[in-house]
């Protein structure tokens, strides 16, 4: 089955710490995106990538980085100068860039301790 | 930037009966689409309509565009309790395609 996979569902951390979020999709892709969701928010981008290692700033990218080494893959880190980071991640891919729908996957919820 | 705002912030009906949303944008688009998410799960898409595109209808969804006034509402029809699920437009720029979604409005279907 095609599709994106996004794990750990479930993450916790302390303050201070790094943590990185997997996503990855077996759709043949080239667009990939990350957003952020908080209760009663829409979904803010975070970062988003058009092609294998090339990636741009979304609305909202200080505190996060992510690499787009392989077409599949495209993990996100929340760095610790992330100050709000408890929110639910969303991974996303496309055709392209300018296809239209988005193909998202279930998110992690990262709550930081 | 959030470009879509959704109009209710909620709703609840009865099963059986229509919902009605509605999505309001800013600046000029290329599309806007209208996805449906589940409590704590991803996102799904539910239909795209182009801005030279009036009306669409998918199933039970009926979505309508307004370019003139920067508006599109998603009609749900004959509502089932599986259509209970928060629902967000998304809208791109015309010179970008990154898209931006709304609040979304949540619907509640009661048996």
């Amino acid at each position: 089955d095609g599709g994106i996979t996004q794990s750990p569902k479930y993450l916790f951390r302390k303050e201070g710490q790094n943590v990185t979020l997997s996503c990855e999709q077996n759709l043949n892709h080239d667009a990939m995106y990350w957003y952020r969701q908080d209760p009663g928010q829409g979904l803010r981008l975070i970062y988003y990538s058009q092609i294998v290692n090339d990636f741009q700033k979304g609305d909202i990218a200080e505190g996060y980085s992510v690499s787009r080494e392989k077409k599949e893959s495209f993990p996100l880190t929340v760095t610790s100068a992330q100050k709000n980071p408890t929110a639910f991640y969303l991974c996303a891919s496309a055709t392209t860039l300018n296809t239209g729908e988005l193909f998202f996957g279930e998110g992690s919820r990262l709550t930081v301790l | 930037s959030q470009q879509g705002e959704e109009d209710p912030q909620a709703l609840s009906i009865q099963e059986g009966e229509n919902a009605t949303m509605n999505c309001s944008y800013k600046t000029s688009i290329n599309n806007l689409q209208w996805y449906r998410q589940n409590s704590g799960r991803g996102l799904v898409h539910l239909i795209l309509i182009r801005s030279n595109e009036r009306e669409k209808h998918s199933g039970r969804l009926r979505v309508t565009l307004d370019t003139s006034k920067k508006s599109s509402s998603l009609l749900i029809t004959a509502s089932r309790a599986a259509d209970t699920a928060s629902y967000f437009c998304a809208t791109d720029g015309a010179n970008d395609y990154k898209l931006s979604f709304g609040a979304g409005t949540t619907v509640t279907v009661r048996a």
